[in-house]
């Protein structure tokens, strides 16, 4: 069974630092894309980021372009999402999700979510 | 405001059949493929539609969809109080480099 799961959610001041985590399971993890997309309480989806199966690229939504990086470890299965200079603006859940072998948007995946609050 | 424009809310009634429309430009839907994603309250989005018309195998063939130049359709029939929920639409933006989504299009079976 394909799973996904986030992890290193939680509360933190503006202009601080998080980093997120999602461990994949059940498929070949270094053959296909993978993508960070968050919601903001309320609101709609927002595709954040996203990177090719074997890491070289990496892709930015403008709105995180300079302060997010997204990296990942196929050997651990595991994918990752540094956040800095939070704002509140970034408070929402952020889930992982699997892409085809290349970034097109095509998520036949979800984690569960991990909620990250930027409070000031 | 979200580069691909859906309708804020639809309704229909039990059995009916509802389209959902996603409208974008020649930069994404129009030059690739078109995904569509069911939300239900409180869970994380599942696939229903991806390369603009097929299925996954899991998703009855009451959901359907469709593509014509910059425009994709999202098509329930038989419509069930278990569909409601909220309906995305995503591809990829070419120009941008980057994916996107519809702002989300909520469904009510009245």
């Amino acid at each position: 069974e394909v799973q996904l799961l986030e992890s290193g959610g939680g509360l933190v001041q503006t202009g601080g630092s998080l980093r997120l985590s999602c461990v994949a399971s059940g498929f070949t993890f270094g053959s296909y894309a993978m993508s960070w997309v968050r919601q903001a309480p309320g609101k709609g989806l927002e595709w954040v980021s996203a990177i090719s199966g074997s890491g070289a690229n990496t892709f930015y939504a403008g709105s995180v372009k300079g302060r997010f990086t997204t990296s990942r470890d196929n050997y651990l299965k595991t994918l990752y999402l540094q956040m800095n200079s939070l704002t509140v603006e970034d408070t929402a859940v952020y889930y992982c999700a699997k892409d085809d072998f290349y970034a097109v948007v095509n998520f036949d995946c979800w984690g569960q979510g991990t909620l990250v609050t930027v409070s000031s | 405001q979200s580069v691909l424009t859906q309708p804020p809310s639809v309704s229909a009634a039990p059995g009916q059949k509802v389209s959902i429309s996603c409208s974008g430009s020649s930069s994404d839907i129009g030059n690739n493929f078109v995904s569509w994603y069911q939300q239900l309250p409180g869970t994380a989005p599942k696939l229903l539609i991806y390369d603009d018309n097929k299925r996954p195998s899991v998703i009855p063939d009451r959901f359907s969809g469709s593509k014509s130049a910059t425009s994709a359709t999202l098509g329930i029939s038989g419509l069930q109080t278990g569909d409601e929920a909220d309906y995305y639409c995503g591809t990829w933006h070419s120009s941008l480099g980057a994916g996107v989504f519809g702002g989300g299009t909520k469904l009510t079976v009245l």
